[in-house]
């Protein structure tokens, strides 16, 4: 399974747009990338999965590069309500036991 | 349609003792994944199970197991209870294997060694 790397934390203001990037230097062919949100006491939801490119959906974009080393999920003009932890997932391996690595994920703080 | 659901939502035991949390499925998706959340670890794997079976397990002591049952609904069991299982037990379901197919989380089960 890819190891991931986020940053710990970011700070943005409403309206913004932010922007969190991942990087998975040992993404295998088959892997997908998958973002999920987690709002405190709750568990994380889905927001995003891409291969590669660029994915779009109502809640937020995902751009993957050509070498999918890296992955950088946009929020568009964000909210205070979007004050969340955002994990990064890569792999699709059902033979592994780690498959479903979380990380530590990035603390998004937005302030008025 | 109705989201996954846990129970108990909030449980407090001693340390040696053992304890059996419940998890039940969005109605069609047969698989069902544990994890375990701390402020110090995160969020981390120990299991999932499709159609009664373990398919995969996460890397935590024989003490952590779980079944499926064959309406998918799922059980975990922790036994000889220590101090550092006190954490947020997360359930989530989905239709199939693999992380392309979404995971929906449970609100989980917050267990409190003492």
């Amino acid at each position: 399974l890819a190891k991931t790397t986020q940053p710990i934390s970011m700070d943005s203001y409403e309206g913004q747009e932010v922007n969190i990037t991942c990087s998975h230097n040992n993404i295998a062919t088959n892997d997908y990338i998958t973002w999920y949100q987690q709002f405190p006491s709750q568990g994380p939801r889905f927001i995003i999965q891409g291969y590669k490119t660029k994915v779009t959906n109502e809640v937020a974009s995902l751009f993957i590069p050509a070498d999918r080393k890296s992955s950088t999920l946009s929020l568009p003009r964000v909210s205070l309500s979007d004050t969340a932890v955002y994990y990064c997932l890569v792999g699709d391996d059902p033979s592994s036991g780690d498959k479903l690595t979380f990380g530590t994920g990035t603390r998004l703080a937005v302030r008025p | 349609k109705a989201g996954v659901t846990q129970t108990p939502r909030y449980l407090i035991k001693t340390r040696g003792q053992q304890v059996t949390l419940s998890c039940s499925p969005i109605s069609g998706h047969r698989s069902v994944s544990w994890y375990q959340q701390t402020p110090g670890q995160g969020l981390q794997f120990l299991f999932e199970y499709f159609s009664e079976t373990q398919r995969n397990k996460g890397n935590f002591p024989g003490r952590f197991s779980g079944r499926q049952f064959s309406n998918s609904r799922s059980e975990m069991n922790v036994s000889t209870l220590e101090l550092g299982d006190s954490a947020l037990y997360l359930c989530a379901s989905s239709l199939g294997q693999g992380l392309t197919y979404e995971q929906y989380f449970g609100p989980g089960t917050r267990l409190t060694v003492t």
